[in-house]
């Protein structure tokens, strides 16, 4: 099926550290949702963006979407060990009605 | 106020049977979409639900069918299991009356085929 590519892949940072990840698309999106996935759980939304870019926090988190409406970008800044997880974009395309198309996953793991 | 709950949590069954999974969508959400996702990957969209009707559909085969119920719960029912079908499967609710794009996430129902 189709997928956004997201990288990176995967992180290891160190506590305290900013993090970054995009997502880019071949096509024109209208909505750009970021979610964590923990283990064995189901995705928990953490930001939704529906304007060319708007720029959205939630606490340490801040998502924008990409002005060309193909990419979108996710900090988090001060990393904490609660912040691993895996990490997935989500889009909607204009012809998609409401179906959401994923990115692979960033996964981040903190350095001991 | 609840959120999205789906049944079983674990399912094993084998090859060539069929399986009922099934999903209670957030309060006061109308629509129901269901992916699913192998291990190491994002969900892949298999189909979603609003008004009793499947109003979109992924590239997922005739095998898998499902249902959605006047108070908007949902099932998802996939005949003939091949070992390719083990996977996590994911409902998630939305409000597509108030036109909202969010979709809300259960914590899925792993599905082994052996």
């Amino acid at each position: 099926g189709q997928q956004l590519n997201q990288s990176p892949q995967s992180m290891f940072i160190q506590e305290g550290e900013d993090v970054s990840m995009n997502c880019t698309s071949s096509s024109i999106f209208n909505t750009w949702l970021w979610y964590k996935q923990d283990p064995g759980e189901g995705p928990v939304l953490l930001i939704a963006l529906y304007k060319a870019g708007e720029l959205t926090s939630n606490g340490r988190l801040t998502a924008q979407f990409g002005t060309t409406r193909k990419d979108s970008f996710l900090n988090i800044s001060a990393s904490i060990p609660s912040d691993v997880g895996i990490y997935f974009c989500a889009g909607q395309d204009l012809d998609s009605n409401y179906q959401l198309i994923w990115g692979a996953g960033t996964k981040l793991i903190i350095k001991p | 106020d609840a959120g999205v709950t789906q049944s079983p949590t674990h399912l094993i069954k084998t090859r060539g049977q069929q399986v009922t999974l099934r999903c209670s969508p957030k309060s006061g959400h109308d629509t129901v979409s269901w992916y699913q996702q192998a291990l190491g990957q994002g969900p892949q969209f298999i189909f979603q639900y609003y008004e009793e009707e499947e109003r979109q559909r992924g590239n997922f085969p005739d095998r898998f069918s499902g249902h959605q119920f006047p108070n908007y719960s949902s099932e998802l029912n996939v005949n003939a299991l091949l070992l390719g079908d083990s996977a996590l499967y994911l409902c998630a609710s939305s409000w597509l009356a108030r036109a909202s794009r969010e979709q809300y996430f259960g914590p899925g129902t792993r599905l082994t085929v052996t």
